[in-house]
């Protein structure tokens, strides 16, 4: 069993430029999430899906968008980067909404210079 | 505004001894409570929760504490070992929010 699957591990971007990071689960779950962390800070929630074709905005959604096409697959989308977006990403499921427990992926950091 | 609150961004404690962690929130709606582990380089785990109709819940080494009229919740590990170090993120979940809100976490240190 994989679980969640992030890729790419690292990725360094130029202001303005797109870019789409991608994040599979098998564990059929239909809840999935994306946060973002900042240093010293806690993970904030940036979309979230309550399965195939419905998504929601969190706490934090500007500057990403978001699909969800199957079960499986839940892409966060960067239009435009801007260094405010340096972060590290953290894609996560669930069997129901937030919770009881969230399984996460690896993570992906990702740099906007 | 920051509604989980860990104010201790470091903790070192000497293998077999006690680690407390603490987490405060500001919102009386949240109404369950996790921890989440996390190692470098890797996504945080779950290690245990509670509800707001508990004050204790036990699993193994773990023990989390919740007090509902301090808003505070707190993580025992006893005994502490030195596997145990790692950051852990307080969470919260309930009322007006549609998310989790999460705390800036610990990092423990379990020295041998």
């Amino acid at each position: 069993n994989a679980g969640v699957t992030q890729t790419p591990k690292f990725r360094i971007l130029k202001i303005g430029q797109s870019m789409t990071l991608q994040c599979t689960q098998d564990m059929n779950h239909n809840y999935m999430y994306w946060y973002r962390q900042d240093p010293g800070m806690g993970l904030k929630l940036i979309y979230y899906s309550v399965g195939a074709g419905i998504t929601d905005k969190g706490e934090v959604p500007n500057g990403y968008n978001v699909s969800r096409s199957t079960t499986e697959d839940f892409p966060l989308r960067l239009e435009l980067a801007a260094p405010s977006q340096t972060s590290v990403y953290f894609c996560a499921s669930s069997f129901t909404f937030q919770g009881y427990e969230q399984y996460f992926g690896p993570g992906t950091r990702l740099t906007v210079t | 505004d920051q509604q989980v609150k860990q104010n201790s961004p470091s903790l070192s404690v000497q293998e077999g001894r006690i680690s407390i962690l603490n987490c405060d929130y500001t919102n009386s709606m949240f109404d369950y409570f996790l921890w989440y582990k996390k190692y470098p380089a890797e996504g945080p785990t779950f290690l245990i929760s509670i509800s707001s109709i508990k004050d204790k819940n036990e699993d193994g080494r773990f023990t989390v504490f919740l007090n509902k009229s301090a808003k505070h919740l707190s993580l025992h590990i006893v005994p502490s070992q030195p596997g145990d170090s790692a950051v852990y993120f307080c969470a919260a979940r309930g009322g007006n929010n549609n998310d989790m809100r999460f705390g800036a976490g610990t990092r423990l240190t379990v020295k041998p």
